[in-house]
């Protein structure tokens, strides 16, 4: 079955440091894939999505690229900061197009 | 344009208890999803509504059931609750178009004692 697998956090980085946040996945065909952000006692927020191989999604200094040769979708930030600490969520969605299969998210920190 | 909201944001019940949640979706979202996260599992799947249709379902016991009404707000409910349904239970709506965009609301912490 469709299922998601992303690096374990935490994530602990300096402010102005590069990110890098790993996912992969497994699916039948080429679904869409996103990442969700979820800040403290909030939701989630979609942060950035593709919608077929080789696309890339980009949002506030974020972004990802579908590359369905290995099955990836990492996420990918220049220079992080402080109001970028959160718990991030790699994503698919199933072939109905009606769930969400997300990965087990992967903390991110960080310091000033 | 008001966001999905959902009531009540904490609740606390004993095992045995029934419980049921509240969703809103964004106005003119007809389809809404429920998720649970817990630490351990991550975001599971619960179910998603259309037009006060199930169109879909996830892998958790009967006990875990939901309607939604005319007016596309949905409800869920779980009853003979378990220490394991401690979690936080997401509501997302969507437009039924593109389905990719959902957005979620900000949750209702559950506890059972």
């Amino acid at each position: 079955g469709n299922s998601v697998t992303q690096m374990e956090g935490p994530v602990t980085l300096s402010e102005e440091a590069f990110l890098t946040i790993n996912c992969t996945y497994t699916a039948t065909g080429y679904p869409s894939l996103f990442w969700y952000v979820q800040y403290p006692g909030e939701g989630l927020q979609l942060l950035l999505k593709a919608t077929k191989a080789d696309d890339k999604g980009s949002n506030k200094g974020f972004e990802a690229t579908y590359r369905k040769e290995t099955t990836s979708f990492h996420l990918e930030k220049g220079s992080v900061q402080v109001s970028d600490s959160a718990v991030y969520f790699c994503a698919l969605i199933n072939q109905a197009g009606t769930a969400l299969i997300f990965g087990k998210g992967t903390t991110l920190s960080v310091s000033s | 344009k008001a966001g999905v909201t959902q009531t009540p944001r904490y609740l606390i019940k004993t095992r045995g208890q029934q419980v049921t949640l509240s969703c809103s979706p964004i106005s003119g979202h007809r389809s809404v999803s429920w998720y649970q996260q817990t630490p351990g599992q991550g975001l599971q799947f619960l179910f998603e509504y259309f037009s006060e249709t199930q169109r879909n379902k996830g892998n958790f016991p009967g006990r875990f059931s939901g309607r939604q009404f005319s007016n596309s707000r949905s409800e869920m409910n779980v009853s003979t609750l378990e220490l394991g349904d401690s979690a936080l239970y997401l509501c997302a709506s969507n437009s039924g178009d593109r389905a990719y965009e959902q957005y979620f609301g900000p949750g209702t912490r559950l506890t059972v004692t």
